[in-house]
């Protein structure tokens, strides 16, 4: 069975730019989360898909974006890149239907932004 | 405004003896509450849950208490071994028009000292 899996790992862009994150779902999760963890907090709840629509969002600006696949894996997209965007973005899939324990969480992305 | 607190962000312990870990939260709506566990370069991963009609609940050396009047809970370790160091976070759920959104606390790193 494959877990989460995030790319890239590791990524510097600087003020203004656009940045694109993918995630690839645990095999048969069909819902995925992204969160967004800055230095010393804890991670902050973006948005959800489920079955490639949106289920779901936190308290971030709509320029921060995402898609799900067919596949049910899913990118995160974030335009107009601030200095506040420097964070590790962590992306969970799960079954859905359950709870919030059964999400299973990639490495993380960690976007520096110059 | 956090929700989730977790007032302690270090927290250290010797090997064999218990370890405690406190959270805090505020929205009275919340109705599940778990514990995730994060090592360095790897995403959380799901410890232990609590829903909000239980007190406690137990998973081997892991016990999570809930006080509902006092918002308060707390995960024990027992006895704590050298692998349990690591980041702990506490979240909190509640459910919005059928989406579930998780709400993180800032984490308290546990060393466990040999």
């Amino acid at each position: 069975e494959t877990g989460v899996t995030q790319s890239p790992t590791h990524l510097i862009k600087t003020r203004g730019q656009q940045v694109t994150l993918r995630c690839s779902s645990q095999s048969g999760h069909n819902t995925v989360s992204w969160y967004q963890q800055a230095l010393g907090q804890g991670p902050q709840f973006i948005f959800q898909y489920y079955r490639e629509e949106e289920n779901g969002r936190g308290n971030f600006p709509p320029r921060f974006s995402g898609l799900q696949f067919p596949n049910y894996s899913s990118e995160l997209n974030v335009n107009a890149l601030e200095l506040d965007d420097s964070a590790l973005y962590l992306c969970a899939s799960s079954s859905g239907g359950g709870r919030a324990g059964d999400q299973y969480f990639g490495p993380g992305t960690r976007l520096l932004v110059l | 405004d956090q929700q989730v607190k977790q007032n302690s962000p270090s927290l250290s312990v010797q090997e064999g003896r218990i370890s405690i870990l406190n959270c805090d939260y505020t929205n009275s709506m919340f109705d599940y509450f778990l514990w995730y566990k994060k090592y360095p370069a790897e995403g959380p991963t799901f410890l232990i849950s609590i829903s909000s009609i239980k007190d406690k609940n137990e998973d081997g050396r892991f016990t999570v208490f809930l006080n509902k009047s006092a918002k308060h809970l707390s995960l024990h370790i027992v006895p704590s071994q050298p692998g349990d160091s690591a980041v702990y976070f506490c979240a909190a759920s509640a459910m919005d028009f059928g989406n579930e959104k998780l709400t993180f606390g800032t984490g308290t790193r546990l060393t466990i000292i040999p």
